[in-house]
């Protein structure tokens, strides 16, 4: 079974520039994870989707920042205008949506992003 | 979902057990103790979870203290592969939605 994936693995832009992230999840999982690591810092949580909805987007930072999931399968994390803050490690999770107790995500290798 | 406290780091040797500690001392009862890792430059990676029983699998075992207060991730004879941030993470049972890293403990094992 694949994993988690996530394109591109390293993405360096310019700040003002448009940058867009991939995740794929695991196959027939409904529910998909945005977090984030800035340098220095905590894993953070952006959002969550169940299916093609957003379930919570308690920690997206700003609307700069835009994440869809159309169908329901892969999702993509749009920054723009990006700016030098937004530097960091993002990373894509998924879960399988009937487990009885406890969930377990699992995390894609992540896409390091370096703003200019 | 609580908070948790862990030792920013902690060395082990090859082969030997590592036993990683973490405080949780506003744990509800509906709520399940988590453990990942991330290896350098690798996402995180899920090691196991329990809820007040001790568990047990193929790359740890979780103890549980009988108040819930705390609890131990064991690994029983580690590898320089298990060199990683290691996270305690406590978790509303039967929710799917964010799990809250903290700094975390850096394993880190030595020949």
């Amino acid at each position: 079974e694949a994993g988690v994936t996530q394109f591109p693995s390293h993405s360096v832009i310019e700040k003002g520039q448009t940058v867009t992230l991939r995740c794929d999840p695991i196959s027939g999982h409904d529910n998909l994870y945005w977090y984030r690591r800035v340098m220095g810092k905590e894993i953070k949580f952006l959002l969550h989707f169940v299916k093609e909805s957003k379930q919570d987007e308690s920690g997206m930072p700003n609307n700069r920042f835009l994440a869809e999931r159309t169908g329901g399968t892969y999702s993509t994390l749009k920054v723009q205008p990006a700016e030098l803050e937004d530097s960091g490690v993002y990373f894509c999770a998924s879960s399988h949506p009937r487990r009885a107790l406890g969930d377990t995500q699992y995390f894609g290798p992540g896409t390091r992003l370096t703003v200019l | 979902d609580a908070k948790t406290t862990q030792p920013p780091s902690m060395d082990c040797a090859e082969g030997r057990a590592a036993n990683l500690p973490c405080n949780h001392s506003t744990i509800s009862g509906n709520e399940y103790v988590y453990w990942y890792r991330q290896i350098h430059s690798q996402g995180p990676q899920y090691i196991i979870h329990g809820l007040k029983n001790n568990e047990t699998n193929e790359m740890a075992s979780l103890i549980i203290t009988e108040d819930r207060k705390s609890s131990t991730l064991i690994l029983p004879h580690a590898t320089l592969r298990d060199t990683a941030v290691y996270y305690c993470i406590v978790r509303v049972v039967d929710s799917w939605g964010k799990l809250q890293f903290g700094a975390g403990t850096q394993v880190v094992v030595t020949p």
